[in-house]
């Protein structure tokens, strides 16, 4: 079954004990994103991979980083993590035709963290 | 901003019923899209229309555009119950570049 599959789907931590989100496809899609949704404000892109080793920044990425280097992989790490950073994250990707012509997404099933 | 921006916020209706969800955006763009979100899944593409459309269909899904008034609405025909979710519209501005989501519509369809 074709999908996006995120890690931990719940989290609760603490301020400044670094963390790690995975985010796997099984689609072979060159296009991934991360994004993160927060009650009044909607999904906001926090980075974005046009394909391995490309990477770049969205609206919002203070306080996140990236890593691409394997196509199906793109883990999103919060070194250190703050109560701000509190929100439900959301991986996306596509292939990059998609991305290129249409922007059509495919979504994993949310990570919701939780930074005390 | 870019954002998009939906109307209403939240909507209950009877099963059986149409439901209408409108958005609108502030700068021209390259298509529209909308999603679907279920409680506490990821989201869920359900159609797109490009600026030079102005309707299009989907089984009971019929979006419109109206790139005059940069509004489009998206009209749910003989509602479910499982089409309880929040509905969200998706901007995109130029080809190649990001999409813009608005803060979405939840729908609540009740049995």
């Amino acid at each position: 079954e074709a999908q996006v599959t995120q890690n931990p789907r719940y989290l609760i931590t603490v301020t400044g004990k670094k963390l790690t989100v995975t985010c796997s496809q099984n689609m072979n899609h060159e296009y991934m994103s991360w994004y993160r949704q927060d009650p009044g404000l909607g999904l906001r892109q926090i980075y974005y991979s046009m394909n391995v080793e490309v990477t770049d920044k969205g609206d919002v990425p203070e306080g996140y980083k990236v890593s691409r280097k394997e196509k199906r992989n793109f883990p999103l790490i919060l070194e250190s993590p703050s109560p701000n950073q509190t929100s439900l994250y959301f991986c996306a990707s596509s292939t990059k035709g998609q991305a290129v012509v249409t922007g059509e997404l495919f979504f994993g099933e949310g990570s919701r963290l939780t930074v005390l | 901003s870019q954002q998009g921006e939906e109307d209403p916020q939240a909507l209950s209706i009877q099963e059986g019923e149409n439901a209408t969800m409108n958005c609108s955006y502030k700068t021209s763009i390259n298509n529209l899209q909308w999603y679907r979100q279920n409680s506490g899944r990821g989201l869920v593409h359900l159609i797109l229309i490009r600026s030079n459309e102005r309707e299009k269909h989907s089984g009971r899904l019929r979006v419109t555009l109206d790139t005059s008034k940069k509004s489009s609405s998206l009209l749910i025909t003989a509602s479910r119950a499982a089409d309880t979710a929040s509905y969200f519209c998706a901007t995109r501005h130029n080809q190649g570049g990001k999409l813009i989501f608005g803060q979405g519509t939840e729908l609540s369809v009740k049995p």
